[in-house]
């Protein structure tokens, strides 16, 4: 049973234009997430969080917006440059304040920023 | 500040054999995490240490195993190997406190032939 779910494998954005990547859950116990970039052959990078008290959450050119009661988030690239083509990794975690570190990941979205 | 530190970067190893990953957390982070990537699963939790003991495990078999020193290092352990468990390893740090981000290293290409 995935937890995380992003249904876009890729998603290609002329560069310039907002790119607009999407992540659904079904766990109503995650309190905290987590966006992260990926190049091939390198760990993730940590971009941006949201905590579940909050519905939007701003820095720079990255927003991830949190809609709890559709257990949806997404985040927003504005304006998309090319040098943010990448896999994206939505994340959530339960922690709560008691329990652990550990992450669950959706399986990751291909962005592909086209000049 | 030095980011987190994964040895080696790459390894080949053959079904039946065993392996350790070794992974140095960010200076201060007590918390470690390992993560399994296979282009199939997507990025796959396994276990996380804090002040070395393990705090939480995913549905990983026995084969898998870890451990966290006193320095906050951690290596995995993975025994009798198997044809599926090549996959990129990626180890992460955080303070361990909840709520913040995890901070990932290269990761570890294990290649089991």
């Amino acid at each position: 049973d995935q937890q995380v779910k992003q249904n876009s494998p890729s998603l290609s954005v002329q560069e310039g234009r907002i790119s607009i990547l999407n992540c659904d859950y079904t766990n109503s116990m995650f309190d905290y997430f987590l966006w992260y970039k990926k190049y091939p052959a390198e760990g993730p990078t940590f971009l941006i969080s949201i905590s579940s008290i909050k519905d939007k959450n701003e820095d720079g050119r990255f927003t991830v917006f949190l809609n709890k009661s559709a257990k949806h988030l997404s985040l927003h690239i504005v304006p998309s440059q090319p040098g943010d083509s990448a896999v994206y990794f939505c994340a959530a975690s339960d922690y709560s304040g008691g329990g652990a570190d550990g992450l669950t990941f959706g399986k990751g979205t291909h962005l592909i920023i086209q000049p | 500040k030095a980011g987190v530190t994964q040895t080696p970067r790459y390894l080949i190893k053959t079904r039946g054999q065993q392996v350790t990953l070794s992974c140095s957390p960010i200076s201060g982070h007590r918390s470690v995490s390992w993560y399994q990537q296979t282009p199939g699963q997507g990025l796959q939790f396994l276990f996380e240490y804090f002040s070395e003991t393990q705090r939480n495990k995913g549905n990983f078999p026995g084969r898998f195993s870890g451990r966290q020193f006193s320095n906050s290092r951690s290596e995995m352990n993975v025994s009798t190997l198997e044809l599926g468990d090549s996959a990129l390893y990626l180890c992460a740090s955080s303070w361990g406190d909840g709520n913040t981000e995890a901070f990932f290293g290269q990761g570890t290409r294990l290649t089991v032939v």
